[in-house]
């Protein structure tokens, strides 16, 4: 049972537009969230996250949007740059646990 | 600051074999500390995780094995390895639930 979902296995945005990258969940139990931007062969780096008493968190050019009703939410970069181009996860955690559970992940490749 | 290693980076191991793949963690104390498996096109699965000394949650019935015998030491083994053990192995740390989780750079595990 996937818990965490990204739906798009990929993405590809022209440079200096923005990319738009959705992850849902179904675990209502979720409260914490964070993305991570990934390369081959290396580990996941943190870029933002965003607890559930927020709708919206900002840092630099990331913005990541909750939407508890919809349990839906989505990592904006803007503007793209080439150097942007990776693979993105999402991963939520319940109150209570120490578990983080990921989504399988969305390439994006910003074009130049 | 803190660090996370892991090693080897990269490891090719027959059918069979054993398998020892450590991590340690610097600049910090008593962190939670976790297992992860990335198979080929895959997401981010959480093995184990360990919220203090020789304690260990596993999270999917499979023939590895986690151990912490150090604050700051976390390591995955096998007895006999699997053709679909294969895969992209990366250690994580966590100051406390619900907070940011750090990565390895992983260790790429090759089973023939």
């Amino acid at each position: 049972d996937q818990q965490v979902k990204q739906n798009s296995p990929s993405l590809s945005v022209q440079e200096g537009r923005i990319s738009i990258l959705n992850c849902d969940y179904t675990n209502s139990m979720f409260d914490y969230f964070l993305w991570y931007k990934k390369y081959p062969a290396e580990g996941p780096t943190f870029l933002i996250s965003i607890s559930s008493i927020k709708d919206k968190n900002e840092d630099g050019r990331f913005t990541v949007f909750l939407n508890k009703s919809a349990k839906h939410l989505s990592l904006h970069i803007v503007p793209s740059q080439p150097g942007d181009s990776a693979v993105y996860f999402c991963a939520a955690s319940a109150l209570g646990t120490y578990k983080y559970i990921f989504g399988t992940g969305t390439r994006l490749k910003v074009l130049a | 600051s803190q660090t996370i290693h892991q090693w080897p980076a990269t490891l090719v191991q027959p059918v069979g074999s054993p398998l020892s793949l450590e991590c340690t963690v610097e600049g910090t104390s008593n962190p939670n500390l976790y297992w992860y498996r990335q198979a080929a096109g895959r997401g981010l699965q959480l093995l184990f995780y360990s919220v203090g000394i020789g304690q260990i949650s596993s999270e999917v019935p499979q023939n590895l094995s986690a151990s912490r015998p150090q604050d700051r030491q976390f390591i995955l083994s096998s007895k006999k390895l699997l053709l679909s053990d294969s895969g992209f192995y990366l250690c994580a740390w966590t100051e406390q639930a619900h907070n940011e989780q750090f990565f390895g750079p992983g260790t790429r595990l090759t089973v023939l």
